[in-house]
């Protein structure tokens, strides 16, 4: 069974431009979630989608949103970059939001923000 | 407010000696916890995870965890370590009814000395 897939794997844009993050869950998993990396920030939690809702939001502002369709892939769009958004977003899927059910990470998209 | 703390953001053992990372949390109900591994450019892998029942778990690669309501702790040991143990290793713990409402530790980067 194919993994989680996340693309692109790279991306460099500039102050003020917007991007779009793509993420395939392992098929069967409907629960998809997004994390942002950072070495000065750690692991945190940016949203969760299960059947096309968003169930949970972490603490980002909104220029930070996303969807998933109602294949479970889900995109994440972050608009007018700022310097401080260079990070790793990472993607997680998962069968259910079942708290006991195991995530399942991408390799992540490197943003690098200029 | 629950917390994670991994004790040590770096830890260097020699290869073929004991692994001990350290994590410890906080939580105001029974816990869910988890380690994860990241290796350099990849998402992270679930290494193993507590939910209910023994309280010590095995888990990927000979690792193991014991959980200690006590000590409120929930630390990863290897008997004997590996060179391909090199890694980021995350402490995690699920703070709600949903699997992407996860705390993640700092990170501890463990180092196999030849």
């Amino acid at each position: 069974k194919a993994g989680v897939t996340q693309t692109p794997r790279y991306l460099i844009k500039t102050r003020g431009q917007q991007v779009t993050l793509s993420c395939s869950p392992i098929s069967g998993h409907r629960s998809v979630s997004w994390y942002q990396q950072t070495p000065g920030q750690g692991l945190q939690f940016l949203f969760e989608y299960f059947s096309e809702t968003q169930r949970n939001k972490g603490n980002f502002p909104g220029r930070f949103s996303g969807r998933q369709f109602s294949n479970s892939r889900s995109e994440m769009n972050v608009s007018t970059l700022e310097l401080g958004d260079s990070a790793l977003y990472l993607c997680a899927s998962s069968p259910n939001p079942d708290p006991t059910d195991t995530q399942y990470f991408g390799p992540g998209t490197r943003l690098t923000v200029l | 407010a629950q917390s994670v703390t991994q004790l040590g953001s770096h830890v260097s053992v020699s290869e073929g000696a004991l692994v001990l990372l350290r994590c410890n949390y906080s939580s105001s109900v029974p816990p869910y916890l988890f380690w994860y591994v990241q290796y350099p450019n990849q998402g992270l892998q679930l290494l193993l995870k507590y939910t209910t029942g023994a309280t010590l778990v095995k888990g990927i690669n000979g690792f193991e965890a014991e959980f200690k309501k006590s000590e409120t702790s929930f630390h990863l040991t290897k008997p004997s370590a590996h060179m391909s143990d090199a890694a980021e290793y995350f402490c995690a713990v699920s703070v709600g009814s949903s699997a992407s409402k996860i705390i993640f530790g700092s990170g501890t980067r463990l180092s196999i000395r030849p």
